[in-house]
């Protein structure tokens, strides 16, 4: 199984703040990665696919990267709305496996 | 807009059965694969299973198999999944999600997600 490591598993940050999550992949797994945001009591909401893309509707604060087996989600200006778990997600392989989440507080 | 609503959770002791249905609406059920994902109360999300658009191909996760069994029916436009033998490690809400890319495909961006329905297991 592909193993996807997140990083940190929580952080707290300000309004306005940029923020950094990252998720290294235990092999390769091209750009078929995800990520969601989760709000509590919610089901998760895809944010953006295939490493960057953005999902419609998605405000563009919100980016992806990656470099190799290492990828990067980013939203540039924290708003109040963003408090919530985010989470990984590689598709490349079944089993389809998450990251274990990281908890923004804001 | 695409709506997955799931049902049939409850309160089950160890040992028994349950099944799960996810009644799926707003877009062309038969061209998508659906899977099943869990969520252990204050854990982090978990696939379960998988079938293809076309209900011909199933893929679970180890902690299930043999155990759960994921199937559809086109003619209500409902997913299921049967779950047997069930163990305190399998209480979790459990979502339907569908991926985001139609025609066979078993893997992909999950799009649009149900609200969950919540498994206890509990003697």
């Amino acid at each position: 199984d592909i193993q996807m490591t997140q990083s940190p598993s929580s952080l707290s940050a300000s309004v306005g703040d940029r923020v950094t999550i990252t998720c290294q992949a235990s092999q390769d797994i091209s750009k078929n990665l995800n990520w969601y945001q989760q709000k509590s009591g919610k089901a998760p909401k895809l944010l953006i696919y295939d490493a960057f893309n953005l999902e419609t509707g998605v405000p563009s604060r919100f980016s992806g990267s990656a470099s190799g087996t290492h990828f990067i989600f980013t939203i540039s200006s924290l708003q109040p709305e963003d408090f919530a778990t985010y989470y990984c997600q590689q598709y490349d392989n079944l089993p389809i496996t998450f990251g274990q989440g990281t908890r923004l507080d804001i | 807009q695409v709506q997955l609503v799931e049902s049939g959770g409850g309160v089950v002791q160890p040992g028994r059965s349950l099944r799960l249905s996810c009644a799926a609406s707003r877009f062309p059920f038969s061209y998508y694969g659906l899977h099943w994902v869990r969520q252990a109360p204050g854990k982090g999300l978990e696939w379960v299973a998988v079938i293809s658009s076309d209900g011909t191909n199933k893929y679970y996760a180890d902690s299930v198999k043999g155990r759960f069994a994921i199937s559809r029916d086109s003619s209500t436009n409902t997913l299921y999944l049967q779950m047997n033998s069930l163990t305190t490690e399998d209480t979790a809400v459990y979502y339907c999600a569908r991926i985001s890319w139609p025609a066979g495909a078993v893997a992909g961006p999950f799009d649009n997600w149900g609200q969950g329905t919540l498994v206890t297991v509990s003697s």
